[in-house]
């Protein structure tokens, strides 16, 4: 079964700093990763997704993110964060054209940014 | 594209009665995927459904149940209501297999009072 664990449930950084946000899943197969963002009492926007390829993937709103299959990772970055980038985000993993197939999300990271 | 629409926005209810959700996926999506963000409690897969069938469940009472339609469309039903099944409820959309992503849509906001 896949899992997903994010590191760190608050991150706060200042704006136009980095922004890191850590990502570590299980799974037994190659599989679907994701980032997406949820701002208050909204739903979730796909920010970017991993499935095959090149395993530096480039997102909306300047996120990135890079697949390493031997840390099994898959961390959000941002080189210089914007006040309109504090919320929550959200991980998650899927194995593909599975039966049991859904996508498993991390238990999410509130990013708040520093004037 | 319009994207995926749940209705409705907000939902107040009194414990023990049923409520009912609904979802319309994107055109050409067949999969429809139902999650609950409960305070405090993250995304909680609840259903999947594919062509129509229950493909998967996550770990819920029978009393949270749903269909697909055949043009894809998806209902969550919730009876005997307890003030825990206050949530965001979030229904999301993909191709069979979820090669192209899931696709949220803005939720249902359910209040058990």
């Amino acid at each position: 079964a896949q899992s997903v664990t994010q590191l760190g449930s608050h991150v706060s950084v200042s704006e136009g700093a980095l922004v890191l946000l850590r990502c570590n899943y299980s799974s037994s197969v190659p599989p679907y990763l994701f980032w997406y963002v949820q701002y208050p009492n909204q739903g979730l926007q796909l920010l970017l997704k991993y499935t095959t390829g090149a395993t530096l993937v480039k997102g909306i709103n300047g996120f990135e993110a890079e697949f390493k299959k031997s840390e099994t990772s898959f961390h959000l970055t941002k080189p210089s964060a914007h006040m309109s980038d504090a919320a929550e985000y959200f991980c998650a993993v899927s194995v593909p054209y599975s039966s049991a197939s859904k996508i498993i999300f991390g238990s999410g990271t509130r990013l708040s940014i520093r004037p | 594209e319009a994207g995926v629409t749940q209705s409705p926005t907000h939902l107040i209810k009194t414990r023990g009665q049923q409520a009912t959700l609904r979802c319309s996926p994107i055109s050409g999506h067949t999969s429809v995927y139902w999650y609950q963000q409960a305070l405090g409690l993250g995304l909680q897969f609840l259903l999947w459904y594919d062509e129509g069938e229950e493909r998967n469940r996550g770990n819920f009472p029978p009393r949270f149940s749903g269909r697909q339609f055949p043009n894809y469309s998806s209902e969550l039903n919730v009876n005997a209501l307890e003030l825990e099944d206050s949530a965001l409820y979030l229904c999301a959309s993909s191709r069979t297999g979820g090669r192209d992503g899931y696709t949220f849509g803005s939720g249902t906001r359910l209040t058990v009072v």
